[in-house]
């Protein structure tokens, strides 16, 4: 059981350069999201879906794209990475309930350069 | 709007020592969850518990214990007998009962447990 999986683990990036960060989860979930992780800010939110096809945005959702074509898949694209989006990025799905287990990946660390 | 607050950037002990990490919440909703996740040197984020709003039973397991008073908006865990293997940063999150699989999270708390 894989659970969620987070690819790449690491990446450096130009800025200016666009890349999609992958996230996979094989419990059939429907909600999913991705948080970004900042130095003495804890987690905060970029986007979410509640399933397939229905995607909206968090509290940081500006430089980020995402879009659910199917339950399994929620990639996260950087359209011009700039330096302020160097970050460690979560993937993270649960059940519809908000008292599910939220399951995170194990992060992707990104920097723009 | 939600808010979860750790005061507590960083806190030093000595093993042995018990430790308590505070985490005080706003919410106007009166459904909602509140979780504790435990983040070790090695990144990934470590699911230690979830509470719902209408259960403030305290909760115990192993060396870690959970104080949720609802009377002060307060999730606060404590570790007993603190050991080095316990250093991490743990986030205090927040949940409300319409919003599944969004959390709020706390700016952390760092804990350093010295030999």
């Amino acid at each position: 059981n894989a659970g969620v999986t987070q690819t790449p683990k690491f990446q450096v990036l130009k800025t200016g350069q666009s890349m999609t960060l992958q996230c996979a989860q094989d419990m059939n979930h429907e909600y999913m999201s991705w948080y970004r992780q900042d130095p003495g800010m804890g987690l905060r939110l970029i986007h979410y879906s509640v399933g397939a096809g229905i995607t909206d945005q968090g509290e940081v959702p500006n430089g980020y794209n995402v879009s659910r074509s199917t339950t399994e898949d929620f990639p996260l694209r950087l359209l011009s990475a700039a330096p302020s989006q160097t970050s460690v990025y979560f993937c993270a799905s649960s059940g519809p309930i908000s008292g599910n287990t939220i399951y995170f990946g194990e992060g992707s660390w990104l920097t723009v350069v | 709007a939600q808010k979860v607050t750790q005061a507590q950037t960083e806190i030093s002990v000595v093993e042995k020592e018990d430790v308590t990490l505070d985490c005080v919440y706003e919410t106007r909703d009166t459904t909602y969850y509140l979780f504790w996740y435990k983040q070790p040197p090695s990144g990934e984020l470590v699911f230690l518990i979830r509470r719902n709003s209408f259960d403030e039973q305290n909760e115990i397991s192993g060396r870690y214990s959970w104080n949720f008073q609802k009377s002060t908006s307060s999730f606060n865990f404590t570790i007993t007998a603190s050991q080095v293997v316990d250093s991490a940063v743990y986030f205090c999150a927040l949940a409300l009962y319409n919003q599944g699989g969004k959390l709020i999270f706390g700016q952390g708390t760092e804990l350093s447990v010295k030999p």
